[in-house]
């Protein structure tokens, strides 16, 4: 069964203190893992797509890589906007749609 | 402005009483597709289309409708809302697998 996982649920962070999230994936012929921010009551908003193993992606503070079976959203000196819910989504070969993890809840305090 | 609409954007209404939530896109996206989002569940798929008359389930699809009869356009159909369907719902339309979603439409059936 297709799947995705990502931890923490909840991560609470001190500004400037860097930290990661963890998306881990199973899925029959990946085209692609996604990630989104999510503000409270708004649409995700797209971050960044990854499509092989060792690729990365960088934006601002945040950095995404991919292996072979997890993803990794690295937030670097993270400022208070940052918070947000993070999620994942893997694109799935034949079906052409997106299955999404539960997300984790950042937070960040000055 | 390149984007994804959505009306109406909040909607209460009463077990059995059909409604139509609109989605319109303006980029030119041939995939669109439909998720509701319910605390603890994260996203899930109701529907996809990946052209103009061509639609798919997604992971939760019963007792949703949709149709494509033009490229800009996606309704999901509720034809006798039940309570269950209480839930926040996002349209989104694709280029290349990467999707960009709605405002999202908050519906409660009472």
């Amino acid at each position: 069964e297709d799947q995705v996982t990502q931890s923490p649920e909840a991560l609470r962070l001190q500004e400037g203190e860097s930290s990661s999230l963890n998306c881990s994936y199973t899925v029959s012929g990946l085209r692609g893992l996604f990630w989104y921010r999510q503000d409270p009551g708004k649409g995700p908003e797209f971050l960044f797509t990854l499509y092989s193993a060792g690729e990365e992606k960088e934006k601002e503070r945040l950095k995404a890589t991919l292996t072979k079976k997890e993803s990794f959203l690295h937030i670097t000196a993270p400022k208070p906007e940052d918070s947000a819910t993070y999620l994942c989504a893997v694109g799935r070969g034949s079906q052409g749609n997106l299955i999404f993890g539960k997300g984790t809840k950042l937070s960040v305090k000055p | 402005e390149a984007q994804v609409t959505q009306n109406p954007r909040y909607l209460i209404t009463v077990t059995g009483k059909k409604l139509t939530v609109t989605c319109s896109q303006n980029m030119n996206h041939e995939y669109m597709s439909w998720y509701r989002q319910d605390p603890g569940l994260g996203l899930r798929q109701i529907y996809y289309s990946m052209n103009v008359e061509v639609t798919d389930k997604g992971d939760v699809p019963e007792g949703y409708k949709v149709s494509r009869k033009e490229k800009r356009n996606f309704p999901l159909i509720l034809e006798s809302p039940s309570p269950n369907q209480t839930s926040l719902y996002f349209c989104a339309s694709s280029l290349s697998g990467t999707e960009f979603f709605g405002p999202g439409t908050r519906l409660t059936v009472l």
